[in-house]
């Protein structure tokens, strides 16, 4: 089975500064996929970034970018340039992939981290 | 918008009692995935389904069952309601499983009373 892991139960940052978001993830899967969720107050989860295993480069959406370490099994996630809209709990995803690419949806998520950003 | 519309989204009901939530997924998404949040376990895996047919089953209690229809809705029934169900629950979609990729409702806020 898979775990996942977040360490930090709460984190602050100005607006305009720079915040990293830490995860870790217990696998014996070789090919999977790796995620990172928001969740504002309106309680919907939005699709923040992903990243495939088998990819040594580093996925980037804009202000937001992983630094993937397979080995270590570490996933963080840094948002540059914070927005007061980006103030909502962020969860940390897994989710195996099979030989034959189907991954069948089952998200594994860590405990969430509430990100505030103060003007 | 993720274009998954859940419904209800609040329903306030009695122990013992049973509830039906309902799932649209995007157009043209074959499938649905359910998941719980709640505050003691966090967000879970239900189950899943792709063009009708179940795919995956995570830790979906026997009281809890699901299906999809040929109009590719799902539905989740809950029945034997208890206290500790009282959670939110999401249904994601997504065009096929091997995307990875998952768009959620706004969930369903149950309590149970």
């Amino acid at each position: 089975a898979q775990t996942v892991t977040q360490s930090q139960p709460e984190m602050s940052v100005q607006e305009a500064e720079t915040v990293t978001l830490s995860c870790t993830y217990d696998t014996s899967e070789n090919n999977y996929y790796l995620f990172w969720y928001k969740q504002p107050p309106s309680r919907q989860m939005i699709l923040v970034i992903r990243q495939e295993a088998y990819k040594q480069q580093n996925a980037t959406e804009n202000r937001f970018s992983v630094n993937f370490q397979k080995a270590a099994k570490s996933f963080s996630l840094k948002i540059s340039d914070s927005q007061l809209g980006d103030t909502a709990m962020y969860f940390c995803a897994f989710m195996k992939r099979s030989a034959g690419g189907t991954s069948y949806g089952k998200l594994t998520f860590g405990q969430g981290t509430i990100l505030t950003v103060h003007p | 918008d993720s274009g998954v519309t859940q419904t209800p989204k609040h329903l306030i009901t009695a122990t013992g009692q049973r509830v039906t939530l309902r799932c649209s997924p995007r157009s043209g998404d074959l499938s649905v995935y359910w998941y719980q949040q709640s505050l003691d376990q966090g967000l879970q895996f239900l189950i899943q389904y792709y063009n009708g047919e179940e795919r995956a089953k995570g830790n979906i209690l026997e009281r809890f069952s699901a299906q999809q229809f040929p109009d590719l809705h799902s539905e989740l029934n809950l029945s034997s309601l208890e206290l500790g169900d009282s959670a939110l629950y999401f249904c994601a979609s997504s065009v096929t499983p091997n995307t990875g990729e998952l768009f959620f409702g706004e969930g369903s806020r149950l309590t149970v009373l």
